[in-house]
């Protein structure tokens, strides 16, 4: 079953504008949520998490929001820029679960000039 | 400060063959986790090590095994190849009890 969703496989967003990107769970024992970042080729990179105690965390252009009665999160981006155009994942663990994560299937964002 | 390297970059098996692959893990973390990456889906679990034993194990089966060594690098190994393992191999490390897991840029196998 299908832990971890995200139900918008692309999203295309203007320069300078935000980006929402949704994220929706199932597993009301996951306590700790990420976002990541993939290009072609490349590895996931890590960009921001919050723990389940926390309705919002930001850092820099990215601010993720965490909505525990609705079993959702959601990472914002602004400004968009060209360089965010990439793949990006939303993830969940639980504590005590050791580091296993779950991931989504993936939102493709696409920055337009 | 050295990131998570990861060997081979790409990968050709036959079906039925065996195939190891490697992980260096980023300084200063002690846990490897492996996750399976078909195409258009998100990563999914296979295990992960802690202090050179297996630490968790996801829904795959016993042909998929794996090894961490002292220096806390780690071997994905997988017997009996099917098509349907033909995928992106990501390895992350972290430090055991933090949620952040980094990743290197994958080992691409394709069984024919």
């Amino acid at each position: 079953d299908q832990q971890v969703k995200q139900n918008s496989p692309s999203l295309s967003v203007q320069e300078g504008r935000i980006s929402i990107l949704n994220c929706d769970y199932t597993n009301s024992m996951f306590d700790y949520f990420l976002w990541y970042k993939k290009y072609p080729a490349e590895g996931p990179t890590f960009l921001i998490s919050i723990s389940s105690i926390k309705d919002k965390n930001e850092d820099g252009r990215f601010t993720v929001f965490l909505n525990k009665s609705a079993k959702h999160l959601s990472l914002h981006i602004v400004p968009s820029q060209p360089g965010d155009s990439a793949v990006y994942f939303c993830a969940a663990g639980l504590t005590g679960g050791g580091n296993k994560l779950t991931f989504g299937t993936g939102t493709q964002l696409k920055v337009e000039l | 400060e050295t990131g998570v390297t990861q060997s081979p970059t790409h990968l050709i098996k036959t079906r039925g063959q065996q195939v190891t692959l490697r992980c260096s893990s980023q300084s200063g973390h002690n846990t490897v986790s492996w996750y399976q990456q078909a195409l258009g889906q998100g990563p999914q679990f296979i295990f992960q090590y802690y202090r050179e034993e297996e630490n968790g194990r996801g829904n795959f089966p016993p042909r998929f095994s794996g090894l961490q060594f002292p220096n806390y690098s780690s071997e994905l190994n997988v017997n009996a190849l099917e098509l349907d393992d033909s995928a992106l191999y990501l390895c992350a490390s972290s430090s055991m009890g933090y949620y952040e897991q980094y990743f290197g840029p994958g080992t691409r196998l394709t069984v024919t």
